[in-house]
């Protein structure tokens, strides 16, 4: 199994603004997953984040937008920018446990983020 | 590509009853599919997962679930339920390396 730490856990943050949320993971993983689940909705990829080459973003996510870092095999950052109360979701990082494919994903506490 | 659908939006169940969840995968290959809880306020935590073999497979929490491929079907059920399983559930299948989660299923326990 992996054990994830995101932080932070919450924030509230003004329109306009950008936010880093960081994640960290207790053993060295291939594939690194970044979700977003907006109020009372399922879980949506916003992108893959492998370590050494640029994310690969999902349809209607941009990097500009969501900027992601993936400096090494147990850490990756993503950065919501500009940010707009539509913004406001929970987003989680994940992880791929058996370095094959997303066959067993485990998921970090998430960070609840509100725009006001 | 793979999807997952789950019918049922709100379940409300009294504790000690039974419960079953549905979920439906799209038709393809033998799928990859996993069944996760989120509690509230908490991140997601795998209740059980099917690859092959087996068509009932254990998880944690006293749940199962069965892989029925005449109904495509991967529904997860508990005997008797707590009142700490009061959570939103969510199927996923394996959609090229991804995870492609169903829209989840809210269940409410009542004593």
């Amino acid at each position: 199994s992996a054990v994830i730490s995101q932080k932070p856990s919450r924030d509230i943050c003004q329109r306009g603004t950008s936010l880093t949320i960081q994640c960290q993971v207790d053993s060295q993983v291939t594939m690194m997953f970044w979700y977003r689940q907006q109020p009372g909705q399922s879980l949506t990829l916003i992108a893959t984040a492998n370590q050494g080459s640029e994310a690969t973003y999902e349809s209607g996510f941009v990097i500009d937008k969501f900027p992601i870092s993936r400096p090494n095999l147990t850490f990756s950052t993503l950065t919501v920018s500009n940010m707009s109360p539509e913004d406001s979701s929970i987003y989680l990082c994940s992880v791929d446990g058996q370095g094959v494919g997303n066959t067993e994903a485990f998921f970090g506490q998430g960070t609840r983020l509100t725009v006001v | 590509a793979q999807s997952v659908t789950q019918p049922d939006i709100h379940i409300t169940v009294s504790e000690g009853a039974s419960l079953e969840l549905r979920c439906n995968y799209s038709y393809g290959a033998t799928p990859y599919l996993f069944w996760y809880v989120q509690s509230p306020g908490q991140g997601l935590q795998l209740l059980l997962k099917y690859f092959s073999g087996d068509t009932l497979v254990q998880g944690i929490k006293g749940f199962e679930a069965e892989f029925k491929r005449s109904q495509s079907s991967f529904n997860l059920r508990k005997p008797s339920v707590h009142w700490s399983d009061a959570a939103e559930y969510f199927c996923a299948v394996v959609n090229d390396y991804k995870l492609s989660f169903g829209a989840g299923t809210t269940v409410t326990v009542r004593a």
